[in-house]
């Protein structure tokens, strides 16, 4: 089967950094994203990994471990307009689709 | 700009009265997809097309259908919606040469009474 875990719930302050971790079993794996999706809006495409290791983009970064079957989107020098859902998914399985996670809704307090 | 639009943003419609939800892209990709979206869900993959080849996932219900007249427009039809059927629907586009990136639309959200 293919299962995308990822927390429900987190909090964070404003100016602090914060980790969201996904953990996947698919029965194939061709990379992995990470969308940020705020309340009633589509989401967002924030990361593409791949490869094993870490990928900077600005505030926010995104890991890849394929042999743990994990990952994390790290967010730095948090803003309010961050508190948003976010979506880890992945490419895989027999025919290489997209699998959501039911994403993490995180919110950032003042 | 807008690169994939959906129109409207919001659909009421009746409990089995047929409904259509549209989507444009001005971006010249080649595949559009459709998810359903439910409330604190996971984004689930309705259909996709690749050029005009069209993609059913085996769990979708026969109550959904697509159309896709040509490359820049896609449209979703809900034959006799349920209460169930009620949720965002997302229109998304990507290109062959970068199929793994996904481009969302804002999304349809509908209600059914």
């Amino acid at each position: 089967g293919q299962n995308i875990d990822q927390p429900t719930e987190m909090t964070a302050t404003e100016g602090a950094i914060v980790q969201i971790n996904c953990t996947y079993q698919t029965s194939g794996f061709n990379g992995l994203f990470w969308y940020q999706q705020h309340a009633g809006e589509a989401p967002t495409f924030l990361s593409y990994n791949v490869l094993d290791g870490l990928e900077e983009k600005g505030r926010f970064s995104s890991f890849l471990s394929r042999s743990k079957g994990y990952s994390y989107l790290l967010l730095k020098e948090l803003q309010m307009k961050d508190s948003a859902s976010y979506l880890c998914a992945v490419i895989g399985g027999r025919d290489d689709k997209i699998i959501f996670g039911k994403g993490t809704r995180l919110h950032i307090l003042p | 700009d807008a690169m994939v639009i959906q129109n409207p943003r919001y659909q009421v419609t009746q409990f089995g009265k047929p409904v259509t939800l549209s989507c444009s892209q001005t971006l010249n990709h080649n595949v559009m997809y459709w998810y359903q979206q439910k409330s604190s869900q996971a984004p689930k993959l309705l259909f996709h097309y690749y050029d005009k080849d069209f993609n059913n996932e085996a769990d979708t219900p026969d109550n959904f259908q697509s159309r896709r007249p040509n490359t820049s427009f896609c449209f979703l039809d809900i034959r006799s919606p349920g209460l169930g059927d009620a949720a965002m629907y997302l229109c998304a586009t990507s290109s062959s040469q970068d199929v793994e990136t996904q481009y969302f639309g804002p999304g349809t959200r509908l209600l059914v009474l």
